[in-house]
């Protein structure tokens, strides 16, 4: 069956400029979570949502980061007047409920 | 201290041989721990999970958990080159938390 669906795989942005990333889960699941991998480094968490309801949101590094799952399927994550450290790889994945998490192939930002 | 700690390695084996792969976990409370397998460039992939004290095994792959010890472990036998990869352990921290702590990841040489 299909997996997560993250899109773009590859974002370019200039420093300064917003960017909207996607993530489509695997159909049925109702947990979603995003998390950012810099290189070398094991994946970091973001936040999560349950359906529509964002329940975490702790690893959200400033208030220039933004995630939103509108219908309970297809999420996205803003990041707003990017910064150089912002460039990662930003990871979705989704799950059954308490059942473990599956990942996308991620988005790779660079700021420049 | 991290909340979760692997050797970055590179761990090297032949192949054919049993590579081990070890992580330990400051929260004593944690109930999940998952492996997964990470190819450069690539997304993480889930290998194992375990919940309880004890082996789990799963082909040529076996998840070893000591709460007490709060160290939990892979066991990869009949190493293939086709696993070299980096092996991230991921635990949930914190009670009732969904998002995944990682390590930094072990990454794993075998050799022909």
């Amino acid at each position: 069956g299909a997996g997560v669906s993250q899109s773009p795989r590859y974002k370019v942005a200039k420093r300064g400029q917003d960017v909207a990333l996607r993530c489509d889960p695997i159909s049925g699941h109702v947990s979603l979570f995003w998390y950012q991998q810099a290189l070398g480094q094991g994946p970091e968490f973001l936040t999560y949502f349950q359906n529509e309801a964002q329940l975490d949101k702790s690893g959200l590094p400033s208030d220039r980061f933004f995630a939103e799952r509108p219908e309970g399927s297809v999420s996205t994550l803003k990041i707003q007047r990017t910064q150089q450290e912002d460039s990662a790889v930003y990871l979705c994945a989704s799950s059954l409920d308490d059942q473990p998490q599956h990942f996308g192939d991620g988005t790779r930002l660079s700021i420049l | 201290q991290k909340e979760v700690e692997q050797n970055s390695g590179p761990l090297s084996v032949p192949e054919g041989a049993i590579a081990s792969l070890n992580c330990t976990y400051s929260d004593r409370g944690s109930q999940s721990f998952f492996w997964y397998r990470q190819y450069s460039g690539k997304s993480p992939e889930l290998i194992m999970f375990i919940y309880s004290n004890g082996d789990k095994e799963d082909g040529r792959f076996t998840a070893q958990l000591n709460k007490a010890s709060q160290y939990v472990s892979l066991l990869i036998r009949d190493s293939q080159p086709s696993d070299s990869a980096t092996y991230l352990c991921a635990v949930n921290i914190g009670t009732g938390r969904r998002a995944l702590t990682f390590g930094s990841g072990t990454r794993l040489q075998v050799q022909p």
